[in-house]
């Protein structure tokens, strides 16, 4: 059965700072891995979706890295800034033959201006 | 264009009452899913909808829940005898096509008396 760990659970950080957080997943059988925020209250916004064949996507100052053999990802957000507050929650597709997402408990973010 | 929506937005309901959800998909979009997020908790998938295919059941938590998609258009989930434990907001997102960025509704807010 899959299981995704997010670490750490919540994080303050004072803005510009750069900083990184941890996806981890048990099965390394996926189709894809996406990462998304959440903004109090309201649905999920995607930020970036890595497929099972790739190792990295970049979007602006984000960038998700997939190392799918040991079951890790990580989002590099660069130069944070208060508008980043949310929750980051990483999920998985898969393991094979299966088309539903697998999702983690998430980061809560602070950037404190 | 549009995005994904859902209806109610919010919903109180007494224990034991029937409940209907309904989600409009983005135009276009061949998959469909249904996820559960309880308070402080991570999002638990519901149900996966893929065309005209049968649908991925394998996350609904009880043979009170039950959901429909005709075609590629309007999903509902039925609640059936609502419990307590079933307050939580569900959360409707779609998809061009499976393993495809999902595009996420605003949710509808349940709480069961």
């Amino acid at each position: 059965k899959q299981e995704v760990t997010q670490i750490p659970a919540a994080l303050s950080v004072p803005e510009g700072e750069n900083l990184v957080l941890n996806c981890s997943f048990t099965d390394s059988a996926i189709y894809n891995l996406q990462w998304f925020r959440q903004d109090p209250g309201k649905g999920l916004t995607s930020l970036l979706l890595i497929q099972s064949s790739q190792r990295e996507q970049t979007s602006g100052r984000l960038n998700a890295s997939l190392d799918k053999s040991s079951g890790r990802s990580t989002l590099y957000i660069a130069a944070s800034q208060p508008g980043d507050s949310a929750t980051y929650l990483c999920a998985v597709m898969g393991p094979s033959g299966t088309y539903k997402y697998i999702f983690g408990t998430g980061t809560r973010l602070k950037v404190l201006a | 264009g549009a995005g994904v929506s859902q209806s109610p937005s919010n919903k109180v309901t007494e224990k034991g009452k029937d409940v209907e959800l309904r989600c409009d998909p983005i135009s276009g979009h061949t998959a469909l899913y249904w996820y559960r997020q309880r308070l402080g908790q991570g999002l638990e998938f519901l149900i996966y909808f893929q065309g005209n295919s049968a649908p991925d059941k394998s996350g609904l938590p009880s043979d009170r829940f039950s959901a429909e998609r005709t075609g590629e258009s309007v999903s509902t989930l039925t609640i059936q005898r609502t419990q307590q434990e079933d307050s939580a907001v569900y959360l409707c997102a779609s998809s061009q096509r499976r393993a495809e960025t999902q595009y996420f509704g605003p949710g509808t807010r349940l709480l069961v008396l």
